[in-house]
């Protein structure tokens, strides 16, 4: 079983949908939480970093964590053909840059206008 | 300020050569890591240096090495190339602190082809 699991695509939605995109992971020792995302031909971007279990929203974007089911979710909201993108969930067992990347394999997104 | 940059961008090599990547972080930057990208396995961390110095590995066989130089521009090397290795090879840089929003910023990667 890999550490990371990420629901497989791709997903397509409607502009102005709510998209929902979900990761598990499987080493309790995770304790950072990232969303990625990549447009094609381009390196990953941050987009949400979270610490623990619990929310955090930031415009369109809300990141929940689950560690008591070793869950984690991406939620956006009113999606625009923007967002169109592959996005990646990833996790660390420590913070910083001092510290190993284990990522989901992704999953594409596209918003149809 | 510029971001993190990668050359080449895209590279043809054949089985058994070898290839060195090259990878400049964003200034004041001290911290390299590379990922390695493929759609069967997605992202895998391939190590990491600090100040001239690796100081994190992913599991990934010795034909796989880097090294980091005094201004933190790094470079990695394949030596002997399997076709497996064909790949979009990211470097991401960050300050290298351990504070707990620190963030990686990545470069737009080197596509390699192995033919």
């Amino acid at each position: 079983q890999k550490e990371v699991e990420q629901d497989p695509g791709p997903l397509s939605v409607p502009e102005g949908a709510i998209v929902s995109l979900n990761c598990t992971y499987s080493n309790s020792a995770f304790q950072y939480f990232m969303w990625y995302r990549q447009y094609s031909r381009k390196g990953p971007e941050l987009l949400m970093y979270t610490y623990s279990s619990g929310n955090k929203e930031d415009g369109r974007f809300t990141a929940q964590v689950d560690k008591s089911s070793k869950y984690i979710s991406l939620f956006i909201r009113d999606s625009q053909p923007s967002d169109s993108a592959t996005y990646l969930c990833a996790m660390s067992r420590r913070a910083g840059a001092n510290s190993k990347l284990t990522f989901g394999k992704g999953i594409t997104l596209s918003v149809r206008p | 300020k510029a971001g993190v940059t990668q050359t080449p961008r895209y590279l043809i090599k054949t089985r058994g050569q070898q290839v060195t990547l090259s990878c400049s972080p964003i200034s004041g930057h001290r911290s390299v890591s590379w990922y390695q990208q493929t759609p069967g396995q997605g992202l895998q961390f391939l190590f990491e240096y600090f100040s001239e110095t690796q100081r994190n590995k992913g599991n990934f066989p010795g034909r796989f090495s880097g090294r980091q130089f005094s201004n933190s521009r790094s470079e990695m090397n394949v030596s002997t190339l399997e076709l497996g290795d064909s790949a979009l090879y990211l470097c991401a840089s960050s300050r290298g602190t351990s504070g707990a929003s620190e963030t990686q910023y990545f470069g737009p990667g080197t596509r390699l082809l192995v033919l």
